[in-house]
């Protein structure tokens, strides 16, 4: 069974600064996706970033962007040049490619940036 | 607009009721599923649906229920058997199953 990982429940950065958010998974699949979801206090899930195992190059979204290191079961997301806008429970997610689409998640980091 | 739509946003239940939780989505998007999320947890996933008619249970189906009888439409009925049904539940949709998943807006169910 696939499990993930996210070792910090809660971090804070200044606005305009960068941070960087851990997950780690575990599994024995080779094929597979990885994603970042970011939920704000409305509670609605967004899709922040996506990566495909299968592809080397680090996903990159406008201020975010992933390293992403398959030997080491590795998925962390860095946030440059922070906005007050990126406060949210933000959840590392998984998927195994061919299975039934389900989402494994993991327990989420509470993100707070402050002015 | 397209999207997914949940309802009601917040929902009371009585000990010993069955409620039912409303999920929609216009994005014509043939998966569907049904998440839980606890505080401190992630989401778990209840139920899941690739096709009218079809649907299978994720990992705590338990004291749940679903139907799949139209695309747009996945309701989740959490029953009497549900223990502890307090929780925030997510629908979600993809379009494929190796794509990413969009969310409604949740439903907040409490127990009184």
């Amino acid at each position: 069974a696939q499990t993930v990982t996210q070792s910090q429940p809660e971090m804070s950065v200044q606005e305009a600064e960068t941070v960087t958010l851990s997950c780690t998974y575990d599994t024995s699949e080779s094929n597979y996706y990885l994603f970042w979801y970011k939920q704000p206090p409305s509670r609605q899930m967004i899709l922040v970033i996506r990566q495909e195992a299968y592809k080397q190059q680090n996903a990159t979204e406008n201020r975010f962007s992933v390293n992403f290191q398959k030997a080491a079961k590795s998925f962390s997301l860095k946030i440059s040049d922070s906005q007050l806008g990126d406060t949210a429970m933000y959840f590392c997610a998984f998927m195994k490619r061919g299975s039934q689409g389900n989402l494994i998640f993991g327990k989420g980091t509470k993100l707070s940036v402050k002015p | 607009d397209g999207g997914i739509t949940q309802s009601p946003k917040y929902l009371f239940r009585k000990e010993g009721q069955n409620v039912t939780l409303s999920c929609e989505q216009n994005l014509n998007h043939d998966a569907m599923y049904w998440y839980r999320q606890d505080p401190g947890q992630g989401l778990r996933l209840i139920y899941y649906s690739q096709i009218v008619n079809d649907f299978q249970k994720g990992d705590i189906a338990e004291g749940y229920s679903v139907s799949r009888e139209k695309k747009e439409s996945f309701p989740l009925t959490v029953t009497s058997a549900q223990k502890n049904p307090t929780a925030f539940y997510l629908c979600a949709s993809k379009i494929m199953v190796n794509t990413e998943a969009f969310f409604g807006q949740g439903t907040r169910l409490t127990v009184v």
